[in-house]
This record gives structure tokens, sequence and C-alpha cells, in this order.
């Protein structure tokens, strides 16, 4: 079974600094997918970003990217120029990439609450 | 938005009362599925349709009942439930196959058992 651990559970950072939060998680398969999922005060929960677990380069969705070290089995979340929209609980999850099973399954991290302060 | 609709966003009920929390996905889909998010709890996956046919139970007590009638709606049909019962329920959609099974989430129905 795969575990995900996020050791942070709260940070905080100032408007327009730079922020990175850490995620590791346990498996024994060499194929599958990370990712940041956002949960605002709203509760809606957000995709941020995906890392395909074999390609090597680190995923970028505009302000978010990441820092996957597949060997370390670590994959942290750089927020930079941060928001006060940032604010919110982020969620590591890890996806198999197993083809026998229908659908998806998540294993999620136990969330880190981030607060960007103004 | 993210293509995922959830109602009641709010429900507050009593122990003997029966009623049911619907889900609705406007991406596409045939994979779908209910989570429950207690406070200070990481989310726990209670069940799963693919191709509307339940694949996954994740011994959940039989106060909750599922049922996913098409591929774009799913519904948790609730009866006898416990305060403990009272929590965030979020629904979620993705492909049942293919390498883009990533999940997208409806805003949840907050549930409050008294």
């Amino acid at each position: 079974a795969q575990t995900v651990t996020q050791s942070q559970p709260e940070m905080s950072v100032q408007e327009a600094e730079t922020v990175t939060l850490s995620c590791t998680y346990d498996t024994s398969e060499n194929n599958y997918y990370l990712f940041w999922y956002k949960q605002p005060p709203s509760r809606q929960m957000i995709l941020v970003i995906r890392q395909e677990a074999y390609k090597q380069q680190n995923a970028t969705e505009n302000r978010f990217s990441v820092n996957f070290q597949k060997a370390a089995k670590s994959f942290s979340l750089k927020i930079s120029d941060s928001q006060l929209g940032d604010t919110a609980m982020y969620f590591c999850a890890f996806m198999s990439n197993s083809f026998q099973t229908s659908g998806s399954r998540l294993t999620f991290g136990e969330g880190t609450q981030l607060t960007v302060n103004p | 938005e993210t293509g995922v609709t959830q109602t009641p966003r709010h429900l507050v009920m009593g122990m003997t009362n029966k009623k049911s929390l619907k889900c609705e996905q406007h991406l596409g889909h045939n994979a779908m599925y209910w989570y429950k998010q207690s406070a200070k709890k990481p989310l726990e996956l209670m069940f799963v349709y693919s191709l509307e046919e339940r694949v996954e139970n994740n011994s959940v007590p039989s106060r909750f009942s599922p049922e996913c009638p098409n591929s774009s709606h799913l519904f948790l049909h609730l009866h006898t439930l416990q305060p403990e019962d009272s929590a965030l329920y979020l629904c979620a959609s993705s492909p049942s196959s293919g390498r883009q099974r990533e999940q997208y989430f409806g805003p949840g129905t907050r549930l409050t058992v008294t």
C-alpha cells in the first residue's frame, strides 16, 4: 500500500514571497502520478499541478512548480510570488498508474494549511 | 468551477431522517467517487463507480447507500445516521481508463447530524 506524508501541518508566508511545501511518499511501484490539490476556505478541492513519475522534468503551472525527486520519493510544491488567494489547505496525492483498476485511486496526505499574510 | 456540482451544499438532519446527496458531472467522465472529509483526518474514499458499476466499497456502514443511475449522476442515500457521520462529503469524477485519470472534485456537501 502507498502512503503519503506531509510533515508540515501549518505554514505561513508573506505576500509576494516564495514558500515550499513538503511531501514524501512510499511506494514499490515505478509508474505513477503525483498531484497537489488546493482546498481554500470554500472547501472546493482544486487540482493545482500533476507530475508523471516517468518524466524527469519538473512540472510547472504559472507560479506553482514542483521538485520531484524520484529516488528520494519526495515531491515538494513551490509557490512563487504568494498571493492572498493562495491561502488554503494543500494536499499531496499519489495515484498508481495501474491499468488493472478501473478509474483511479488517490492516496492523500494529511494536508498543510498555508496562510499568506498581507 | 470544476465541472462537478453537488447539492445540497449544506444539510442538517436528525438521526431518524432519510436524505440524499446528489452529484453531477459535466466532464464526460465515466468514473465517480464519494469521499468523506472529517476534521483532522485525511480524505476517506467511500465508494467508486466505474461505467455505472460499483467497483469499490471501503467498509462503509450500510446506512450509506450509493446509487449511480448513469455516468453523469451519483447519489448518496442517507438513513439513520449517527452524529459521527457529520462531515464534508465530496464527490469526484475522472475518466475510467487511459493515462489522464486525475480526479476533479465538486464543492462538497456539509452534513450535520443532530
